[in-house]
């Protein structure tokens, strides 16, 4: 079975300063890892994935997220937070095709951003 | 359309009504999930059809719920004698099934049972 583990449900940080948040996934195949990002009252939206090949992932809006097999983790960072970083993260963990396999969620992180 | 979209954004039941809620998933997608999310959690899995083949239900929560896709596209997941631990965002995604692709999320049914 996989299971996906974000430390963190809130995460406050000041405009301009790192950004991370953190993904502990178990998975019994080699896994997909997904980062989405959710806007009050909005749909889930694809940040970046890992799929194979490179470890060190960028996604959209300057995130990127390094795949560590021997630490099962798949964090999430941004040098320099920008108030519109402020959402919730939901970290996915994917045992197959990520085309046609449900995905499995964490409980998300919200980040805050203070000017 | 360009993206999942999905009707009532909101729905309001009171405890016992059936309600219906309706994916309507890209042009051209496979495949179609339904997750539930409750306030303060991820999204969790409730079941997955590919074209008009619904090959995974598993996540249902009871048999009060109920999802469809009888010709391959639009979708409608049913919850019968609503209660109030229904209460809920209910999420729609549609990938076009090949190997690595991507779900890509509809905006959600937020479902309130008084």
């Amino acid at each position: 079975a996989q299971s996906v583990t974000q430390l963190g449900s809130h995460v406050s940080v000041s405009e301009g300063a790192l950004v991370l948040l953190r993904c502990n996934y178990s998975s019994s195949v080699p896994p997909y890892l997904f980062w989405y990002v959710q806007y009050p009252n909005q749909g889930l939206q694809l940040l970046l994935k890992y799929t194979t090949g490179a470890t060190l992932v960028k996604g959209i809006n300057g995130f990127e997220a390094e795949f560590k097999k021997s630490e099962t983790s798949f964090h999430l960072t941004k040098p320099s937070a920008h108030m519109s970083d402020a959402a919730e993260y939901f970290c996915a963990v994917s045992p197959g095709n990520s085309g046609n396999t449900p995905l499995v969620f964490g409980k998300g992180t919200r980040l805050s951003v203070i000017a | 359309g360009a993206g999942v979209s999905q009707s009532p954004r909101y729905k309001v039941a009171k405890r016992g009504q059936d309600v219906a809620l309706r994916c309507d998933p890209i042009s051209g997608h496979v495949s179609l999930f339904w997750y539930q999310q409750a306030l303060g959690q991820g999204p969790e899995f409730l079941t997955y059809f590919q074209n008009e083949a619904q090959l995974d239900k598993s996540g249902l929560p009871s048999d009060r719920f109920f999802a469809e896709r009888p010709e391959g596209s639009v979708s409608t997941l049913k919850i019968q004698r609503t209660q109030q631990e229904d209460s809920a965002v209910y999420l729609c995604a549609s990938s076009s099934g090949h190997w690595g692709t991507i779900q890509y999320f509809g905006a959600g049914t937020r479902l309130s049972v008084l």
